[in-house]
């Protein structure tokens, strides 16, 4: 069975500092993969997603996220946050392939400060 | 494009009713939409995925008569918790999956009082 784990509930970043939110995945096959972000008592917005081809992938709000196989990690990287950014961020696997239910991390708090 | 819409954002019922949450593809048909559910502060658990025209696929654990979905176009599939009580408050949120862009509704939060 699949699984995600975001070994970080919570993190702190002063803004305009980099960031780097960990996901490790466990999966048979190759992969799909997703991070969503959520505000409070809001549904889920795609960040970026991973299927196949570069492993580095270009999401949203100057997101990014890399693909490395040999560790079974996909990472989500900001160069430089934004008090915006403040959020809960889910890193998620897709079961079966690209279209089917997601299986998700627990989770990552981010917290910025001034 | 993909948006998915869900309604209420927020309901209030009482223990013993039954509530209906609706999820709807606005422009486009979804054959397959999924349903899951979050506690407070915590992560998002699959509970089933509703198929147009045949029974939902529930997961492991998750009460198939507690929790009654209807697709019954592929615009719309509906998730109706029967005989609602305190410990199933939860955030419930939708998602379809065009073109394996899993998009998601905005959640509902039901709270039984």
């Amino acid at each position: 069975a699949q699984s995600v784990t975001q070994p970080d509930i919570h993190i702190t970043v002063s803004e305009g500092a980099s960031l780097e939110l960990r996901c490790n995945y466990s999966y048979g096959a190759t992969p799909y993969l997703f991070w969503y972000v959520q505000s409070p008592g809001q549904g889920l917005q795609l960040l970026l997603k991973y299927f196949s081809g570069d492993t580095l992938v270009q999401g949203i709000k100057g997101f990014e996220a890399e693909f490395k196989r040999s560790q079974s990690s996909f990472n989500l990287r900001k160069p430089s946050v934004h008090w915006s950014d403040a959020a809960e961020y889910f890193c998620a696997v897709a079961r079966g392939g690209g279209a089917d239910g997601l299986t998700f991390g627990k989770g990552t708090h981010l917290i910025i400060q001034p | 494009g993909a948006v998915v819409s869900q309604h209420p954002s927020w309901v209030i019922c009482k223990s013993g009713t039954s509530v209906k949450i609706e999820c709807r593809s606005l422009d486009f048909q979804a054959t397959t939409m999924f349903w899951y559910r979050q506690f407070p502060k915590q992560s998002l658990m699959l509970m089933a995925t509703s198929n147009e025209g045949s029974k939902a696929t529930y997961e492991q654990g998750v009460e198939k008569d507690k929790f009654l979905i209807n697709h019954a176009s592929l615009t719309l599939s509906t998730l109706t918790v029967t005989s609602a009580h305190p410990e199933d408050s939860s955030f419930y949120i939708c998602s379809a999956s065009p073109r394996q862009l899993n998009t998601f509704g905005s959640g509902t939060r039901l709270t039984v009082v």
